[in-house]
């Protein structure tokens, strides 16, 4: 049954402090998506990638977050410095064909920054 | 905001009995996507129904797409205790730039009482 993996499943940090969260996507699928999700801003896009390439990080605070695929099995979502607002529950997905099709969500990490 | 309004914000009924949830947009669409989630789970992909369709149907889903209106709604029937979840709609607006994203409403909270 394949399904999307994200590690860590719960952080919780100090402000200041880095964070790395990870997804492996299906295999075989060659978009990945980045969310990010709160009870006030809902279900926001941070990130988008296309066969490993960014295609879309317009969502994404850019002087403090970083996502990248170093390969078609790994996605990263990094946090430098990561502050209070940060606190979320970050997703990843992944599709065939964007946002064209379905997309299938991993279990989230949970991020609390103190 | 381009993103899908889901109403309503909340809905409680009894097992057996039919749920209605209903989406808005504002923008021409590609398609329309329903999504499920589970309390502390990611989001589960249940139906897409493209612009050129009206109807689909999955078990005991049924989804309507009226696109002169902008709005879809979507109808679970013979609702049980099991379908206690969040519900939304998410809409691709099909981007010029050859690539399209999902925007998600903020949800329809359904409880479903045994």
């Amino acid at each position: 049954d394949a399904r999307v993996t994200q590690t860590p499943r719960h952080k919780v940090t100090e402000m200041g402090q880095e964070v790395t969260m990870r997804c492996q996507p299906i295999l075989g699928h060659n978009t990945v998506f980045w969310y990010r999700q709160t009870m006030m801003q809902g279900l926001e896009l941070l990130a988008y990638f296309r066969n490993r390439a960014p295609l879309d990080d317009s969502g994404m605070p850019k002087d403090r977050f970083s996502a990248e695929m170093p390969d078609a099995t790994l996605a990263t979502l990094k946090i430098q410095p990561s502050e209070p607002r940060d606190s979320a529950v970050y997703f990843c997905a992944s599709g065939l064909i964007g946002g064209a099709g379905p997309q299938y969500f991993g279990p989230g990490t949970r991020l609390t920054v103190l | 905001s381009q993103q899908g309004e889901e109403d309503p914000q909340a809905l409680s009924i009894q097992e057996g009995e039919n749920a209605t949830m209903n989406c808005s947009y504002k923008t021409s669409i590609n398609n329309l996507q329903w999504y499920r989630q589970n309390s502390g789970r990611g989001l589960v992909h249940l139906i897409l129904i493209r612009s050129n369709e009206r109807e689909k149907h999955s078990g005991r889903l049924r989804v309507t797409l009226d696109t002169s209106k902008k709005s879809s709604s979507l109808l679970i029937t013979a609702s049980r205790a099991a379908d206690t979840a969040s519900y939304f709609c998410a809409t691709d607006f099909g981007m010029n730039s050859g690539y399209s994203t999902l925007t998600f409403g903020k949800g329809t909270m359904l409880l479903v009482s045994p």
